[in-house]
């Protein structure tokens, strides 16, 4: 079975500061890996997914993540933050040994942006 | 674009009623997800289906009953509901293939079991 940790249910930042979120998966097989963005009363946005194309994936508004094998790790960064990347931010994998992508959500982290 | 369109956006209901959550897609999406999301708990899977007339048990499916009569309609159904059932709940739907396709998820529904 599939699994996904998020460390840290909350990540405060300053505006401008690094963006770090962390996600460690568990699979017996390099899974597919996916990053999606929740606004207040929203539902999920897709930001990024690494398909094994490129260890390093780019997303949308300035995010990227890179896939580590060997830390069994797909974390999200983004260089400088801004007030609008407040938001919830879930790691989610899919089996690809699957035909379908049911995914596996881990349990999210608050982005919080101070001025 | 419409996209995924849930129906209602909010309900409130009482213990032991029952009530329908409707998911409309209009993407030509051949899969379809119900998914649950409460505080610090994520996503997780209720059912979903890989095509007309399909459907199949996800990670929490007790409670809960599905039809996929039409393509792009998707039906949750609560038929006596518990107060354990109150949640957010997203539709959500893919392209078929491999199991890296991106899901597109609606806005939610707000449900509360009284």
């Amino acid at each position: 079975a599939q699994s996904v940790t998020q460390l840290g249910s909350h990540v405060s930042v300053s505006e401008g500061a690094l963006v770090l979120l962390r996600c460690n998966y568990s699979s017996s097989v390099p899974p597919y890996l996916f990053w999606y963005v929740q606004y207040p009363n929203q539902g999920l946005q897709l930001l990024l997914k690494y398909t094994s194309a490129a260890t390093l994936v780019k997303g949308i508004n300035g995010f990227e993540a890179e896939f580590k094998k060997s830390e069994t790790s797909f974390h999200l960064t983004k260089p400088s933050a801004h007030m609008s990347d407040a938001a919830e931010y879930f790691c989610a994998v899919s089996d690809r040994r699957s035909g379908y992508s049911t995914l596996t959500f881990g349990k999210g982290t608050m982005l919080l942006v101070s001025p | 674009n419409a996209g995924v369109t849930q129906t209602p956006k909010f309900r409130v209901l009482k213990t032991g009623q029952s009530m329908t959550l409707l998911c409309a897609q209009d993407m030509n999406h051949e899969y379809m997800y119900w998914y649950r999301q409460d505080p610090g708990m994520g996503l997780r899977l209720i059912h979903y289906s890989v095509g007309e007339g399909t459907t199949a048990k996800g990670e929490v499916p007790d409670g809960y009953n599905v039809s996929r009569l039409k393509k792009q309609n998707f039906l949750l159904g609560l038929e006596s509901a518990a107060p354990s059932q109150t949640s957010v709940y997203f539709c959500a739907s893919s392209y078929p293939g491999t199991a890296n396709q991106p899901q597109h998820f609606g806005d939610g529904t707000r449900l509360s079991i009284l």
